[in-house]
């Protein structure tokens, strides 16, 4: 059964510090991998999407990397903004076997950027 | 920018009656999904929908559980005899295709009394 581990739990950085978060999976047979945010008492707001293929993907001031052997994954955020403070969510889905793509959930990264 | 829709934003229901949570997914999406997420605790995969029927379900849908996609942009999830424990924030996510981002709406707050 897959397991995925966030750490830390939680984290508070100064304005503009660069910052990584990291995700670790326990089954390396993984379809594609899914960063996310959430807000407090909002839903999921999608960052990037690693394939099983890729290494790395970008979008802006966020870097996401993924080593499929070791059970890694890691969120770069470069430059952090206080309106970068929210919930950041792992998440990896299986090799496909049906019509579907379930995502399997990490507990989380709270992040709180200071002024 | 599309996004998905989910109502209502908070529903509270006693214990063993029926509740029915609503989604309206991105239009051009296939594939639909329902999660949920107990308060504290990882967010947790229901089910999957592609082509108007169950790709996968997790061992929490169980009977009492359903999903139907009635017309060409709704997705429901229906709990026919709600427990406590179903006490949650339900999340409906959608995709264009199955190896693309899933896209989540904002959830239901659903608190069984």
């Amino acid at each position: 059964k897959q397991e995925v581990t966030q750490i830390p739990a939680a984290l508070s950085v100064p304005e503009g510090e660069n910052l990584v978060l990291n995700c670790s999976f326990t089954d390396s047979a993984i379809y594609n991998l899914q960063w996310f945010r959430q807000d407090p008492g909002k839903g999921l707001t999608s960052l990037l999407l690693i394939q099983s293929s890729q290494r790395e993907q970008t979008s802006g001031r966020l870097n996401a990397s993924l080593d499929k052997s070791s059970g890694r994954s890691t969120l770069y955020i470069a430059a952090s903004q206080p309106g970068d403070s929210a919930t950041y969510l792992c998440a990896v889905s299986p090799i496909l076997t049906g019509g579907g793509n379930k995502l399997t959930f990490g507990t989380g990264t709270q992040l709180k950027v200071e002024l | 920018e599309p996004e998905v829709t989910q109502t209502p934003s908070h529903q509270v229901t006693q214990m063993g009656q029926e509740v029915i949570l609503r989604c309206v997914p991105i239009s051009n999406h296939l594939y639909f999904y329902w999660y949920r997420q107990i308060l504290g605790q990882k967010v947790e995969f229901l089910v999957s929908f592609y082509n108007n029927e169950i790709s996968e379900k997790s061992e929490i849908f169980d009977d009492q559980f359903s999903v139907e996609r009635p017309d060409g942009s709704n997705f429901t999830l229906k709990i026919r005899s709600t427990k406590l424990e179903d006490s949650a924030m339900y999340f409906c996510a959608s995709s264009e295709q199955v190896n693309q981002p899933q896209h989540f709406g904002d959830g239901t707050r659903l608190s069984i009394l």
